[in-house]
């Protein structure tokens, strides 16, 4: 069955980086592009962007411009999202989240999300 | 990229039938069948009710439709049960390969 397993809570403070990481099993990870989509607390969900693991290719929201990163392993087929120069806004559930199919974007499996708290 | 607007609440009895907007643009809504709806229960990840605008993935209860006219699209619950209570999300394609979540509903079941 597919799964969509994500690393665990991580506490950081404003201006560090941090990765979350997002390991695939029960599919091609290469066939599938992988979101990320993240929901800051009490508050909706906010998409941030792709990445076509097969090529590494990658877009993202313009919002996230020069801070975001994303990266993929294909030989453990593991997703990462690298978020820098962060601040307390960043405080956030991080989900990843595979796309249905080529061309169809929507989400049809989550992971289970990471929380990332930005504080001094 | 602004967000897409649904309504902040929405509640129904059981048995009931509700129906969430989602209003976007011609740029988004309006310009694409990519718009699809999610289901997040608190402290959950977010799970997929609808998709392409009025398909249902596989399993999942008929009692889950959505529709669209023109820039709004709307997902609508039939026969409301305590467990539809959660958040509902809307999310549509928009140009250039990316993607925009409406701001989300609270469904209360009264």
């Amino acid at each position: 069955q597919v799964q969509l397993v994500q690393s665990g809570a991580e506490v950081k403070k404003p201006g560090a980086s941090v990765t979350v990481s997002c390991k695939a099993s029960g599919y091609t990870f290469t066939g599938y592009y992988m979101h990320w989509v993240r929901q800051a607390p009490g508050q909706g969900l906010e998409w941030m962007g792709w990445i076509n693991p097969n090529s590494g290719v990658t877009n993202h929201a313009q919002k996230f411009q020069g801070r975001v990163t994303m990266t993929r392993d294909t030989s453990i087929s593991t997703a990462y999202m690298d978020l820098t120069r962060l601040r307390s806004d960043d405080t956030a559930v991080y989900y990843c989240a595979r796309q249905y199919s080529s061309g169809l974007y929507f989400f049809d499996y989550w992971g289970q999300g990471t929380l990332v708290t930005v504080s001094s | 990229q602004s967000a897409l607007t649904q309504p902040a609440s929405v509640s129904g009895s059981p048995g009931q039938s509700i129906t969430i907007s989602c209003t976007g643009t011609s740029s988004d809504v309006g310009g694409y069948t990519l718009v699809s709806w999610y289901q997040q229960h608190p402290g959950k990840a977010p799970k997929l009710m609808i998709y392409e605008v009025n398909k249902r993935p596989s399993g999942l209860s008929d009692r889950f439709s959505g529709s669209k006219s023109g820039n709004t699209a709307s997902l609508t619950i039939s026969g409301l049960q305590a467990e539809d209570e959660a958040d509902y999300y809307c999310c549509s394609y928009v140009r250039s390969n990316t993607v925009v979540f409406g701001g989300g509903t609270k469904l209360t079941v009264l």
